[in-house]
């Protein structure tokens, strides 16, 4: 069964640190991985998205890397603020389109100050 | 800048009540989603389509329909809501995946069936 586990549910940290999301994914075969943020009561934003030849991409203060061959990627964010306060959903694509797309839970990060 | 609206922010229906969701997009996309978003559970297929009149079950079609009579509008239907249909409706949208991979995706609706 495809699935993709995120890790930690939720995490908290302060102002200005640095923090990693992690996901791992069972998903095969594999096209793209994406990473979305979601703040409260909102639609996902999507941050990045990979294919399996890129292992790194950055989107201002975030940056994704994907390892393919133990299925597993990560979100770093630099120097957090507080609007950073979302959840972080990772998102895996088992084929070319959007209608097989399998969902992470999130990670629920909360910056304070 | 794409933009997904939807009808409702939040909705409160009786059960048995038919219950229409409208999403609009302004970026001429062929193709959108449906899906519903539940804690724990991660967000999940209800129905997509490729293109006007066209349309194709996702994970989870039972006690929902949909419609596209528009390119840009794309509705979704319950018959007759009940309790358990009680979550989050997403609406999404984007061009075919041989142009891009991107979804972009609406508010949501919170929808509650009492």
């Amino acid at each position: 069964k495809n699935q993709v586990e995120q890790s930690p549910q939720s995490l908290i940290i302060l102002e200005g640190k640095n923090c990693t999301l992690q996901c791992n994914y069972t998903v095969s075969p594999f096209s793209n991985l994406r990473w979305y943020k979601q703040d409260t009561g909102r639609g996902p934003v999507s941050l990045t998205i990979m294919t399996f030849s890129e292992n790194t991409k950055s989107n201002g203060r975030y940056t994704a890397t994907l390892d393919a061959d133990t299925k597993q990627s990560s979100l770093h964010i630099t120097a957090s603020q507080l609007s950073d306060s979302a959840s972080y959903i990772c998102v895996v694509s088992g084929n070319f389109g959007n209608e097989k797309l399998t969902f992470g839970t999130g990670t629920r990060l909360t910056i304070i100050p | 800048d794409v933009k997904v609206t939807q009808s409702s922010r939040y909705l409160v229906k009786r059960t048995g009540e038919k219950v229409f969701l409208e999403c609009v997009q302004d970026m001429d996309h062929e193709n959108m989603f449906w899906y519903r978003q539940d804690p724990g559970l991660g967000l999940r297929l209800i129905y997509f389509s490729y293109d006007v009149k066209m349309k194709e079950k996702g994970d989870i079609p039972e006690g929902y329909s949909v419609s596209r009579e528009k390119k840009e509008r794309f509705s979704l239907i319950l018959e007759s809501a009940s309790t358990n249909q009680t979550s989050m409706y997403l609406c999404a949208s984007g061009l075919p995946p041989d142009l891009s991979y991107e979804q972009y995706f609406g508010p949501g609706t919170r929808l509650t069936v009492t």
